[in-house]
């Protein structure tokens, strides 16, 4: 089977950074990505990494290490508008993601 | 682009009744994927297509879900009959098959059909 665990929520205050991680065990990778979710909205992408190492978009970085099965979303400055649930997915085959259940984080003002 | 688009956006029914959620994925994308989400369960993947064909439904519950893909700008989920554990919200979403980019690993969902089966 496919196993994904992240922590079920994270509470930080505006302007602090925050690490989400997610572990998993898989039968396949090929990477990990992560997704935002609004209460009510759809999922939508933040990033992918398929190698080791950090990658940086704004605010937002994003860490993986094949080795460790395990990866993290790094939320910086943050900001009111960031409270949302956070999902890791682990692209198992070409086409089959599959999600972890879910970081809901809460900014404080 | 419009983005996937989804119908209807919130759906009430009664046990038994025939159910039918429709999707437009985004022109161009190859791959169409079918998720429900529930709280206890998270987000699941029932269903996707490679190029209007079937290719792992082994998410499906049970026989009353059937999904179709007649043509590459459109697809339907249909639950016949619904139960009230079909409550759920269900997301379709799509995405491109360029490999040498990051197109391949992104999905890109719609906004979702908010089903209740009373």
């Amino acid at each position: 089977g496919q196993s994904l665990e992240q922590p079920s929520e994270v509470t930080a205050v505006e302007g602090a950074i925050v690490q989400i991680n997610c572990t998993y065990q898989t039968s396949g990778f090929y990477g990990l990505s992560w997704y935002q979710q609004h209460d009510g909205g759809a999922p939508t992408f933040l990033s992918y990494n398929a190698l080791d190492g950090l990658e940086e978009t704004g605010r937002f970085s994003s860490f993986l290490s094949r080795s460790d099965s395990y990866g993290y979303l790094l939320l910086q400055e943050l900001q009111m508008k960031d409270s949302a649930s956070y999902f890791c997915a682990v692209r198992i085959s070409g086409q089959n993601f599959v999600f972890g259940p879910g970081t809901r984080l809460s900014v404080l003002p | 682009d419009a983005g996937v688009i989804q119908s209807p956006r919130h759906e009430v029914t009664e046990m038994g009744q025939e159910v039918t959620l429709r999707c437009k994925p985004i022109s161009g994308h190859d791959y169409l994927f079918w998720y429900r989400q529930t709280m206890m369960r998270g987000l699941e993947l029932l269903i996707y297509f490679n190029n209007n064909v079937p290719i792992d439904d082994s998410g499906m519950p049970e026989d009353r879900f059937s999904a179709k893909m007649p043509n590459a700008s459109f697809s339907t989920l249909k639950i016949q009959p619904s139960e009230p554990r079909d409550s759920a919200v269900y997301f379709c979403a799509s995405r491109g098959d360029r490999v040498r980019n990051s197109g391949a690993n992104v999905l890109t969902f719609g906004a979702g059909s908010r089903l209740t089966v009373l």
